[in-house]
């Protein structure tokens, strides 16, 4: 089982759609979640951060994460065709040594159509 | 200075070439990684140094090496590589490596093809 599980997708939708994106994860020891935007042949753009059970809003987006089933969601509300992109869920914490390790989910690509 | 800015952009390299990939930041974050990213895969994670030590490596091979000469720049030595080592070549940095606070900042990456 690999530590952080995400549905590569695609993922396709009419404009104006609400998003949903989930990740699930094993590892109990990962206490920062993210989520970040990749367009084609870029570097990852952090969107949210959080480390703690409940919401988060920003925007057109808001964060979910609940730490007793080790499951994160990203929802997109009024989705516009320039949302259209690679959506990375990551988790971090602190792995032996007492240093930070980021862990990527496998990216589910979001098509936004006109 | 929010950013964190990846040089070159773009780099094709032979297999018995030595090339380095340079990264550099000026947010004061005192921890920066290397990740390696092939088409269509997530990000996985190469080194970590923490205030300017190295912290993790991923099981790297010793064809890639590391350096972090200060607390804002971050190299990354080539040689000898193989043509499946191409891929785009992230940096990133982290305000706190203890805690991983205000989440991770990724540079554009460079672009490496061996030929």
């Amino acid at each position: 089982q690999k530590e952080v599980e995400q549905d590569p997708g695609p993922l396709s939708v009419p404009e104006g759609a609400i998003v949903s994106l989930n990740c699930t994860y094993s590892n109990s020891a990962f206490q920062y979640f993210m989520w970040y935007r990749q367009y084609s042949r870029k570097g990852p753009e952090l969107l949210m951060y959080t480390y703690s059970s409940g919401n988060k809003e920003d925007g057109r987006f808001t964060a979910q994460v609940d730490k007793s089933s080790k499951y994160i969601s990203l929802f997109i509300r009024d989705s516009q065709p320039s949302d259209s992109a690679t959506y990375l869920c990551a988790m971090s914490g602190t792995f032996g040594g007492g240093s930070e390790k980021l862990v990527f989910g496998k990216g589910t690509k979001l098509t936004v159509n006109p | 200075d929010t950013e964190v800015t990846q040089t070159p952009k773009h780099l094709v390299m032979g297999m018995t070439n030595k090339k380095s990939l340079k990264c550099e930041q000026h947010m004061g974050h005192r921890a920066m990684y290397w990740y390696k990213q092939k088409a269509k895969k997530p990000p996985e994670l190469m080194f970590v140094y923490s205030y300017e030590k190295l912290s993790i490596n991923e099981s790297v091979p010793s064809r890639f090496s590391p350096e972090c000469p200060n607390s804002s720049l971050l190299n990354l030595h080539l040689h000898a590589l193989q043509p499946e080592d191409s891929a785009l070549y992230l940096c990133a940095s982290s305000q706190d490596p203890r805690t991983g606070s205000y989440g991770y900042t990724f540079g554009s990456g460079t672009r490496l093809t061996v030929v």
